[in-house]
């Protein structure tokens, strides 16, 4: 079964400490892994796309990488307004070439402390 | 440009009964998505239409149901209701081009419905 796991669940820094989200996967036909971020009361909001292995995307102080197995979402030097839930999906291509909707993982709680 | 919207914000209904959300895309989006987020189970992918079709479904009971109309307008339909039904309900939209299951997808901030 196509499953896709983020760690850790809830992560606490302080302001200007950065760290490192996961998110692990296993499909096959991947056909893109995305990033989202949600606010409380509010629906996910895109932040990054990555195709294929290796691929690198940053955005202010988020850097996002993908490998074959896993992406990480970096957070340098974060500040309080980067708390949020975060939240990573993938999109499978079916045999008959068809991709169905997203599968997301449970997410990543976090807080940045000032 | 406007973001999706979904109307209404909050609903509480009765087991038993039925209940219709509302989604608007964004302009020029002709795909739309719904997808149910409850605490324990996080996103789950209800269907998506586009052009009027569904074109993918999840794996939830027949009772979902939704369509779409030609403004790309949509609207999901759950009957009778059930208590595990109360859920934030979003609606995304996307628009696919060349790379069309590249394209990413653009939520609007959800419809909560409560069950009781």
């Amino acid at each position: 079964e196509d499953q896709v796991t983020q760690s850790p669940e809830a992560l606490r820094l302080q302001e200007g400490e950065s760290s490192s989200l996961n998110c692990s996967y296993t499909v096959s036909g991947l056909r893109g892994l995305f990033w989202y971020r949600q606010d409380p009361g509010k629906g996910p909001e895109f932040l990054f796309t990555l195709y294929s292995a290796g691929e690198e995307k940053e955005k202010e102080r988020l850097k996002a990488t993908l490998t074959k197995k896993e992406s990480f979402l970096h957070i340098t030097a974060p500040k309080p307004e980067d708390s949020a839930t975060y939240l990573c999906a993938v999109r499978i291509l079916y045999s008959g070439g068809g991709a169905d909707g997203l599968t997301f993982g449970k997410g990543t709680h976090l807080i940045i402390q000032p | 440009k406007a973001g999706v919207t979904q109307t209404p914000r909050y609903l509480i209904k009765t087991r038993g009964q039925q209940v219709t959300l509302s989604c608007s895309p964004i302009s020029g989006h002709r795909s739309v998505s719904w997808y149910q987020q409850t605490p324990g189970q996080g996103l789950q992918f209800l269907f998506e239409y586009f052009s009027e079709t569904q074109r993918n479904k999840g794996n939830f009971p027949g009772r979902f149901s939704g369509r779409q109309f030609s403004n790309s307008r949509s609207e999901m339909n759950v009957s009778t209701l059930e208590l595990g039904d109360s859920a934030l309900y979003l609606c995304a939209s996307r628009n696919p081009g060349h790379s069309s299951y590249n394209s990413p997808l653009h939520f609007g901030n959800g419809t909560r419905l409560t069950v009781t």
